[in-house]
Parts: C-alpha cells; structure tokens; sequence
C-alpha cells in the first residue's frame, strides 16, 4: 500500500518558468514532510521540509505547501533553472519513537529545458 | 567533514549468494538507516540502527539484516540473492535516532544475475 503517492512520474518545465512537484498521502497520523532532491550516482539530499503544524515554508526559490485536509503538499521552485533537473522524493513520518522511519514516494523527475 | 560513505559503489553477485554492503556514518552521527530502491519503486525503508540496535524494521524478508558497530558503522547483508534483489541499496545517517533529516550516502548499485 503506497502511503505517499506522487502521481506524476516526470515534469518539463522552461528555465525561468514556475515548477510544481506533488505528493498525496493516505496516512492521518503522517505529521512531518520533507522533500529530497537526487542526482543520477548521488544519495538524496534534503531540500526542504514542513511540519504538520504549519501550511507553508519558504527557503530561497523553494516553497513548500501543505494542506492537510486534502492530505496533499506540493512543492513550488520558482525560477526554475537547469541545475534544478533531478528527482525530486516527497517523504512523510509520524512521530518518533521505536516505530520510527521515513516513507517515501516514486519520485517524479524534473527536467529544466534553457 | 565527510559524508556517509558507502562500499562497494557496484556489485555483481549470482543468485544464491549472499552479500554484504557496508556505510559509514558522518562522524558523530549514530543513527544510520537502509533503504532499497528500485525502479518505480521509490525509497523502501528496511532497517534503522541506533547504538548498534535495530529500533525498527521495514517489510522484507529475514534474508535482509543489518548490523551497527560501536565506532556507528553499519553492515548489511542479503543472503540467497534473488534476481529481485537487484537494486541500489542507500544508507542514511544521522544525529539521533527518529531525526527526520537524514544524510544519504551515493549508494550501492547491486545486480543479481
């Protein structure tokens, strides 16, 4: 049962141009959301996250929306510029504690044409 | 300071074998996680260590184990590989156990022929 969906398995944007990276999720109790970025032969690195008590974080181009009752957050980069092209990961987890771990979704792939 | 480091960066192994994948951690980091990705599968978790105890365990099965060094340094193996294993195996560490933000290293790329 995929917990965090991201529908879209790729995305091509204009440099420049605003890009939307979404993610569903199916589990109330999921109360922290980050995003990660992986190039191809890199690990994932953190881009940006958002704790379930907030709707909206902002670091540089990047804005992470959140809303809750329709389980869905997207993420905003804005410009978008070439060096952003990559799989962007949308991941969720519920508290801590013994049960603790990230759950991921699929990815989608951007891809920032100059 | 380093990242987590990784090794071996590629595997080949047959199936039937077994393997082990080692990660270090960034240095001060105790938590170090795994995940298996394959294509159109994403990042699945199989196992956290913190202070060298498996807190939590993803859905695989008992062929997947793992284990955590004093020095927080992680193993894991995989024994009776399965053509399915084939995939990039990532470790992640960080400060304290259940830390959201994790720091993944570049992986290893294992294929089961």
């Amino acid at each position: 049962d995929q917990q965090v969906k991201q529908n879209s398995p790729s995305l091509s944007v204009q440099e420049g141009r605003i890009s939307i990276l979404n993610c569903d999720y199916t589990n109330s109790m999921f109360d922290y959301f980050l995003w990660y970025k992986k190039y191809p032969a890199e690990g994932p690195t953190f881009l940006i996250s958002i704790s379930s008590i907030k709707d909206k974080n902002e670091d540089g181009r990047f804005t992470v929306f959140l809303n809750k009752s329709a389980k869905h957050l997207s993420l905003h980069i804005v410009p978008s510029q070439p060096g952003d092209s990559a799989v962007y990961f949308c991941a969720a987890s519920a508290g801590g504690g013994s049960n603790y771990k990230l759950t991921f979704g699929k990815g989608t792939l951007l891809t920032v044409n100059p | 300071k380093a990242g987590v480091t990784q090794t071996p960066r590629y595997l080949i192994k047959t199936r039937g074998q077994q393997v082990t994948l080692s990660c270090s951690p960034i240095s001060g980091h105790r938590s170090v996680s795994w995940y298996q990705q394959t294509p159109g599968q994403g990042l699945q978790f199989l196992f956290e260590y913190f202070s060298e105890t498996q807190r939590n365990k993803g859905n695989f099965p008992g062929r997947f184990s793992g284990r955590q060094f004093s020095n927080s340094r992680s193993e894991m193996n995989v024994s009776t590989l399965e053509l399915g294993d084939s995939a990039l195996y990532l470790c992640a560490s960080s400060f304290r156990a259940g830390d959201n933000i994790q720091y993944f290293g570049a992986g290893t790329r294992l294929s089961v022929l």
